[in-house]
């Protein structure tokens, strides 16, 4: 089976600009958990969709979103990009049946906000 | 707060050694444990898990140990190889709850 996979892997940005990551989960996976991972914070948890409805949510600010499409395939939002939300984009899939249920990830993208 | 972290941030082992990383937990309500590998550029691959009713969880060259008296989780690499260089992070799924808690990390740096 093909693995997590995320684009694009890497992105520069500006501040007040908005950004689209994508994320596509293994084949069958239902479950596409998002993490920001930063040398300062570690792996924090941005939300998690399952079967296109969003299932739990982190402690981000609005402008951090989400959306999973019929085919598991995800994309998360940031708008009004800031300094601080520069960092390794991660996402994980699995298949969403157990709390427990293996989560694979992705490689990541890597934001830089400038 | 509660969270789940590491005692140190980089171990430095030669190669053939045995590496010993831990894990210390402070929420006794966490029921289930992951040791993840990230190397660099990579995501987090998924190495061994544990539960809580178990004290002892063995994989290929790896051991995951739970002590839940002291709230302290350890990960044994036996013959320690290059490849084995990387960051290495605890998470924790903590019981009523259906979200990974990570820990911050440590860096195991391996030397021929």
């Amino acid at each position: 089976k093909a693995g997590v996979t995320q684009t694009p892997r890497y992105l520069i940005k500006t501040r007040g600009q908005q950004v689209t990551l994508s994320c596509s989960p293994i084949s069958g996976h239902r479950s596409v958990s998002w993490y920001q991972q930063t040398p300062g914070q570690g792996l924090q948890f941005l939300f998690e969709y399952f079967s296109e409805t969003q299932r739990n949510k982190g402690n981000f600010p609005g402008r951090f979103s989400g959306r999973q499409f019929s085919n598991s395939r995800s994309e998360m939002n940031v708008s009004t990009l800031e300094l601080g939300d520069s960092a390794l984009y991660l996402c994980a899939s699995s298949s969403g049946q157990a709390k427990t249920d293996t989560q694979y990830f992705g490689p990541g993208t890597r934001l830089t906000v400038l | 707060g509660e969270s789940v972290g590491l005692h140190l941030p980089t171990l430095s082992v030669q190669e053939g050694d045995n590496s010993i990383i831990n894990c210390a937990y402070s929420n006794s309500a966490s029921d289930y444990f992951i040791w993840y590998k990230q190397e660099s550029g990579k995501g987090p691959q998924f190495i061994i898990d544990i539960r809580s009713n178990m004290d002892k969880r063995q994989g290929q060259r790896v051991t995951v140990l739970l002590n839940k008296t002291v709230k302290h989780l350890s990960l044994q690499i036996a013959a320690t190889q290059p490849g084995d260089s990387a960051v290495y992070f605890c998470a924790d799924l903590r019981r009523g709850y259906s979200t990974l808690t990570f820990g911050k990390g440590t860096m195991l740096l391996v030397s021929p």
